[in-house]
């Protein structure tokens, strides 16, 4: 099947600062792709429609200011989560879709 | 609105098999998957029914009637390794063609 990677696997910040998660389709071309967020023991929650060359599609009730999506290439997405608080404390998952979604590894953020 | 609803938590013997429903409501319909999920990772994907009908894959086979809204997925022949969660999850007909997620369904395989 198709990969689709995530980096940084696991990152522990201070409140204050900002994180960058970046998504890559590493062997298809992805003009779509997904951003999820998961607390535990929980299922998986739609932020963010990613879409190359254009603006993303943010759910209701996340902040797109806090949220920063890029999409700058077909096989780049990056979440940025600026001014990070312990709330915000998740999993973060990307996926990519091409007949069906493809999911990266996600990454584990951990704010102080 | 958008409902998708799936057993929180199941329990099943290693050898036997089970079978975890799912019922949908949406307001499309492009498809139906069902995902697996161990603790702290990602989910990978185990099948995808458009049709309705069966379709098998090895192990685990899953099921839809689309005049229902409804899915099982079946895993036979368990082993301890499938303790996991499944999580059911439908494409909808729209232009983002969105996945709409259940809650997942915690199965427990006991010896």
């Amino acid at each position: 099947g198709a990969v689709v990677s995530q980096h940084p696997s696991r990152v522990i910040c201070k409140s204050g600062t900002s994180v960058k998660i970046e998504c890559r389709s590493l062997d298809f071309q992805a003009t779509t792709m997904f951003w999820y967020r998961q607390f535990p023991k929980q299922s998986l929650m739609l932020m963010a429609t990613s879409n190359e060359g254009s603006k993303a599609t943010y759910e209701q009730g996340v902040e797109k200011d806090k949220f920063l999506i890029n999409h700058a290439s077909l096989t780049l997405s990056t979440l940025t989560v600026t001014s990070a608080h312990p709330e915000d404390s998740s999993f973060y998952i990307c996926s990519a879709r091409l007949n069906e979604q493809f999911f990266g590894p996600g990454t584990r953020l951990t704010v102080l | 609105g958008q409902n998708i609803d799936q057993p929180t938590e199941m329990t099943a013997t290693e050898g036997a098999i089970v079978q975890i429903n799912c019922t949908y409501q949406t307001s499309g319909f492009n498809g139906l998957f069902w995902y697996q999920q161990h603790a702290g990772e990602a989910p990978t994907f185990l099948s995808y029914n458009v049709l309705d009908g069966l379709e098998e894959k090895g192990r685990f086979s899953s099921f839809l009637s689309r005049s229902k809204g409804y899915s099982y997925l079946l895993l036979k022949e368990l082993q301890m390794k499938d303790s996991a969660s499944y999580l059911c999850a439908v494409r909808d007909g729209g232009q983002g063609f969105s996945f709409i997620f259940g809650k997942g369904t915690r199965l427990l395989v006991k010896p």
